[in-house]
């Protein structure tokens, strides 16, 4: 299995709503990430986190909260996001936190979030 | 503040036809990977480059690391609609405890 699955592939919310993406891989890797995926910017790390533990923090604000309840799930929670939060969230894995000199990462299809 | 800058941003040509795609730095990387993502998908690792000068090929891509390991360009000859996509470089800065920095890739249509 060397897929990392994400769920929902859609999701629209308005700006007070709390709602939660997932993130899953049975790839046995120890690292798990969060990125943002906005038109003609470079992908933004949000979160790392390794074995479990959250790592990495790339000054997220507070309506973005991430949980990992064990090493193959990763979870971002959604609360009260604005309507430029509307982005392709890209959830990740690799095999450590501190790469290889190959330091691949293995994305999962996305979730499109659109915020009204 | 490390950047990677890719040109072209955008690019569409005729099925046959060659192209190039830089990716540049004033950062040197310890490697650099270029990844392609199809519409609808997530991005999937190409190739990854380490040793300064080096040339890897992958079919009808062309991949080479600069010697200074600050740039890499991808060459793809006789370009086919499969090829449509987003191209993303990431170079990897190690001693920064392994920090990827991505470019904000190219846009590449084929068209038959």
């Amino acid at each position: 299995d060397t897929e990392v699955t994400q769920t929902p592939k859609h999701l629209v919310m308005g700006m007070t709503n709390k709602k939660s993406l997932k993130c899953e891989q049975h790839m046995g890797h120890r690292a798990m990430y969060w990125y943002k995926q906005s038109a003609k910017k470079p992908l933004e790390l949000m979160f790392v986190y390794s074995l479990e533990e959250r790592v990495e923090n790339n000054s997220v604000p507070s309506r973005f909260s991430p949980e990992c309840p064990n090493s193959s799930h990763l979870f971002l929670h959604l609360h009260t996001l604005q309507p430029e939060d509307s982005a392709l969230y890209l959830c990740a894995s690799s095999q450590d936190r501190q790469p290889t000199s190959t330091g691949e990462l293995f994305f999962g299809e996305g979730s499109r979030l659109t915020v009204l | 503040t490390q950047l990677l800058e890719q040109s072209p941003q955008f690019l569409s040509i005729q099925e046959g036809e060659n192209l190039t795609v830089y990716c540049n730095s004033s950062s040197v990387f310890s490697s650099l990977q270029w990844y392609r993502q199809e519409p609808g998908e997530g991005p999937v690792l190409l190739v990854t480059v380490v040793t300064g000068g080096e040339v890897k090929k992958l079919k009808r891509l062309t991949f080479q690391f600069g010697d200074a390991r600050k740039d890499s360009s991808l060459h793809i000859t006789a370009a086919q609609p499969g090829d449509t996509g987003l191209y993303l470089c990431a170079g990897l800065i190690y001693n920064q405890g392994g920090k990827l920095i991505f470019g904000q890739g190219t846009e590449l249509s084929v068209k038959p």
